[in-house]
């Protein structure tokens, strides 16, 4: 079983402050990298999947990168605004040659953003 | 806006009872997933299905069990309830990305 590693557990952010948080995971057999967005009460939403090393995805004011050669993947917020209070979850996809492709979750970073 | 579904959202059920949890997804997909996850721990997957008549368990060892005799529903099942499968029960369905359902949120007193 994948360790996925989340850093911070949690952030305090003021409103229109920028933050990053972290996500790292084993290198080896790695196939994907995926972030996703979990409100409270609702379904977690994905934001990216991941593959390549050096890859760098942007949506609105996120944008995450990627390093597979050390197992690492930033999570990037622009201007933070209230309704980006959320958990931010990251998840590995271990290749297995066919085998089972279920997620690999770190604990997320819970992320509130302060007026 | 993904179209997967679970229900019941919140359950309270006492020690004993046979619980069905459902899912069911409408964009054809073949894969489905349940993951399980404990206050403050990460989402374990639990179990998960390439298609009809197909399921597996996953990572984490549970008591439950699913079946996958339609496409789009993949319900979970435990036979008998234990305060210690209190816990957020989450399904999901991928092509590529892995779309979640909204989860149940169980309790067993």
């Amino acid at each position: 079983i994948l360790n996925v590693e989340q850093s911070p557990q949690s952030l305090h952010v003021q409103e229109g402050d920028s933050t990053n948080f972290t996500c790292s995971f084993p290198s080896s057999n790695f196939y994907a990298l995926h972030w996703y967005r979990w409100e409270t009460a609702k379904s977690p939403e994905a934001l990216f999947v991941m593959t390549l090393n050096g890859d760098e995805k942007k949506k609105g004011r996120i944008s995450a990168t990627l390093n597979t050669k050390e197992g690492y993947s930033y999570l990037y917020i622009k201007g933070s605004q209230p309704e980006d209070s959320a958990t931010y979850l990251c998840a590995s996809l271990e290749y297995s040659g066919g085998g089972a492709d279920g997620l690999t979750f770190g604990k997320g970073t819970h992320l509130i953003i302060q007026p | 806006e993904a179209d997967i579904y679970q229900t019941p959202r919140y359950l309270v059920i006492g020690t004993g009872k046979k619980i069905t949890l459902e899912c069911s997804q409408t964009m054809g997909h073949d894969k489905m997933y349940w993951y399980q996850q404990d206050p403050g721990m990460e989402l374990h997957l639990i179990h998960y299905s390439y298609g009809v008549n197909s399921t597996e368990k996953g990572d984490l060892s549970s008591e439950s069990t699913v079946s996958r005799i339609r496409t789009e529903h993949f319900p979970l099942t435990l036979e008998s309830a234990r305060p210690s499968h209190t816990s957020q029960y989450l399904c999901a369905s991928s092509a590529h990305e892995q779309y979640f359902g909204p989860g149940t949120r169980l309790t067993v007193t």
